[in-house]
């Protein structure tokens, strides 16, 4: 059975502090690696997808890495925000795949 | 932009009711999918549909099947609802063709058995 796990499942930081989470993923037969943030009564919304390893992915204070070969990628919040608390997701889909498997999340609150 | 709409955003139903849960969606996806996200157990996938009144079972698709009759309608159904369905229900789509496109979600639909 193929798994993700992301760590931490929770966190709390300040406004300003810049924190990073975890995506592990099987490494073998790496299709793709998705990065989705999910608010509170919102619908999910994808940040990153990637495919290649040594790819790094940005989108104004967040950032992705991905290494395949290892199985892991990191996201990156640079001087986190109150709005960016969110749940974070991760799913990754294998070459043989049919559909995204997901991560328990990442939830993260932000204080002001 | 991409809209996903499912069309209850709560409902309550009694254990045992035939329950159909909508989602449509209007950028002509290909590709449509059923998620149920419990606490501590993230997304789980129920069953997908790369194609009209085309149907793939997912991770759990026991209690449930689906039905997609036209391209923008992805019905998921709960043939006799029980308390273990309890969950937050999301529908999602994505273009058809390449598995590495990201998934456009609806706001969900949080249904209580009782």
């Amino acid at each position: 059975i193929l798994n993700v796990e992301q760590s931490p499942q929770s966190l709390h930081v300040q406004e300003g502090d810049s924190t990073n989470f975890t995506c592990s993923f099987p490494s073998s037969n790496f299709y793709a690696l998705h990065w989705y943030r999910w608010e509170t009564a919102k619908s999910p919304e994808a940040l990153f997808v990637m495919t290649l390893n040594g790819d790094e992915k940005k989108k104004g204070r967040i950032s992705a890495t991905l290494n395949t070969k290892e199985g892991y990628s990191y996201l990156y919040i640079k001087g986190s925000q109150p709005e960016d608390s969110a749940t974070y997701l991760c799913a990754f889909i294998t070459q043989a795949g049919t559909a995204l498997i997901f991560g328990k999340g990442t939830t993260l609150s932000v204080s002001s | 932009d991409v809209k996903v709409t499912q069309s209850s955003r709560y409902l309550v139903k009694r254990t045992g009711e035939k329950v159909f849960l909508e989602c449509v969606q209007d950028m002509d996806h290909e590709n449509m999918f059923w998620y149920r996200q419990d606490p501590g157990l993230g997304l789980r996938l129920i069953y997908f549909s790369y194609d009209v009144k085309m149907k793939e079972k997912g991770d759990i698709p026991e209690g449930y099947s689906v039905s997609r009759e036209k391209k923008e309608r992805f019905s998921l159904i709960l043939e006799s609802a029980s308390t273990n369905q309890t969950s937050m229900y999301l529908c999602a789509s994505s273009p058809g063709g390449a598995r590495n496109e990201k998934l456009f979600f609806g706001s969900g639909t949080q249904l209580s058995v009782l």
